[in-house]
């Protein structure tokens, strides 16, 4: 039990729909993050929010666009992808930003766009 | 640019130790994170290192050389459920985390 939950589990979704990833913490914690993972490369980070206020945006494409309505929840909502953003996304969540804060991941979306 | 180096994949007896080690170059260094992904599962954080020295607990073990800007995780006793990608992560100057792409760790009985 990682205290972090994420729907859906896996999504199938064509080029032209629109959809939401949603990710919950119970932890009490102040950041949260969005990664990519794709298969033999690193974790890629895509958004971060502390206290609901987005503190980094890694170039991630416009098609991707998060919402952290409070600190326990995050969206990613997805609107005419591409068969490369086929990933798993995962949500993450820390005390804090900062040194020695370890996150605590949820367990992904697995996405496929066709 | 900033780049973290570990071997994509290693096979180990069960039973036995392994040393799994991850190289990084980074902009700044603001300590170092070892995690364990089971395939199809999140990572799970296993540990930090921010000083030069070794850091044990129970049966793993993490090292850190921020001079030579070097770690390793060592695994004794290897279970057939320590079978698993480990993932090495350094926190930069920007307090983000580099990620490796994971060593793949495979136990033989």
């Amino acid at each position: 039990e990682t205290g972090v939950t994420q729907t859906p589990r896996h999504l199938v979704m064509g080029m032209t729909n629109k959809k939401s990833l949603k990710c919950e913490q119970h932890l009490g914690h102040n950041a949260m993050y969005w990664y990519k993972q794709s298969a033999k490369k690193p974790l890629e980070l895509m958004f971060v929010y502390n206290f609901k206020e987005q503190t980094e945006n890694n170039s991630v494409p416009s098609r991707f666009s998060p919402e952290c309505p409070n600190s326990s929840h995050l969206f990613l909502h997805l609107h005419t992808l591409q068969p490369e953003d086929s990933a798993l996304y995962l949500c993450a969540s820390s005390q804090d930003l900062g040194t020695s804060n370890e996150q605590y991941f949820g367990p992904g979306t697995r996405l496929t766009v066709t | 640019g900033q780049n973290i180096d570990q071997p994509t994949e290693m096979t180990a007896t069960e039973g036995a130790i392994v040393q799994i080690n991850c190289t990084y170059q980074t902009s700044g260094f603001n300590g170092l994170f070892w995690y364990q992904q089971h395939a199809g599962e999140a990572p799970t954080f296993l540990s930090y290192n921010v000083l030069d020295g070794l850091e044990e607990k129970g049966r793993f073990s993490s090292f850190l050389s921020r001079s030579k800007g070097y770690s390793y995780l060592l695994l004794k006793e290897l279970q057939m459920k320590d079978s698993a990608s480990y993932l090495c992560a350094v926190m930069d100057s920007n307090y983000q985390l580099i990620w490796g792409a994971g060593t793949k760790l495979i136990i033989k009985p």
